[in-house]
């Protein structure tokens, strides 16, 4: 089955600063790969995702890549605020299997 | 986005009783809906999908008895804890999935419920 790594579980940046979060993901035939922000205490909020017929996709500050033949994608969060401060998740899934694989996690902090 | 909200929030409940949780997607219908775990600091841990009109399915470990799902209408799905232990303390969110386009498919999660048995 799918299995999705992500790095690095915590990531501390200045406001200001950009910040990056990989993953990897094992299954080749995964085309959908979202990206969800949970602060503390809530659900996970979707930010942005990335269907495979795409390499990049932009929204304001937020930004997905993906690389299809290397197998992984990544966040990219520009001019970081401290409100961006939260654990991201990065999961895939395959169109029709419904379920999603998610990776273990990464706590940013954006200290002001 | 779309909206998918969770009722209640939060649950005290004495060891030995149940405990119903719902799962509404607000403005989309949903055919399928998700249920979750969540331990403090950890990722998403699926427990079941739900299906409306049918039976859910379970993933590997989960006991069907003890998790009751049922997903009655296109916009509810419940999970009833049963004889509730202190054990089965914990985050419970659940997603729905909203279909997009022609192929296409996005979950939305709602806002969990944090369980706390006695």
């Amino acid at each position: 089955g799918e299995n999705v790594e992500q790095h690095p579980s915590t990531l501390s940046v200045q406001e200001g600063d950009s910040a990056v979060i990989k993953c990897t993901y094992s299954d080749s035939a995964s085309n959908y790969f979202p990206w969800y922000k949970q602060e503390l205490g809530k659900g996970p909020q979707l930010i942005i995702d990335i269907r495979s017929n795409v390499g990049e996709k932009k929204d304001q500050r937020i930004a997905v890549t993906l690389n299809k033949t290397a197998k992984h994608f990544s966040l990219h969060i520009t001019e970081t605020q401290p409100e961006d401060s939260a654990v991201y998740f990065c999961a895939a899934s395959k169109t029709g299997f419904q379920k999603l694989v998610f990776g273990t996690g990464t706590r940013l902090l954006v200290s002001p | 986005g779309a909206v998918v909200s969770q009722h209640p929030s939060r649950v005290i409940c004495k060891s030995g009783t149940s405990v119903k949780i719902e799962c509404r997607s607000l403005d989309f219908q949903a055919t399928t809906m998700f249920w979750y775990r969540q331990f403090p600091k950890q990722s998403l841990m699926l427990m079941a999908t739900s299906n409306e009109g049918s039976k859910a399915t379970y993933e590997q470990g989960v006991e069907k008895d003890k998790f009751l799902i049922n997903h009655a209408s296109l916009t509810l799905s419940t999970l009833t804890v049963t004889s509730a232990h202190p054990e089965d303390s914990s985050f419970y969110i659940c997603s729905a999935r909203e279909m997009v386009g022609g192929n296409g498919e996005t979950q939305y999660f709602g806002p969990g419920t944090r369980l706390l048995v006695l």
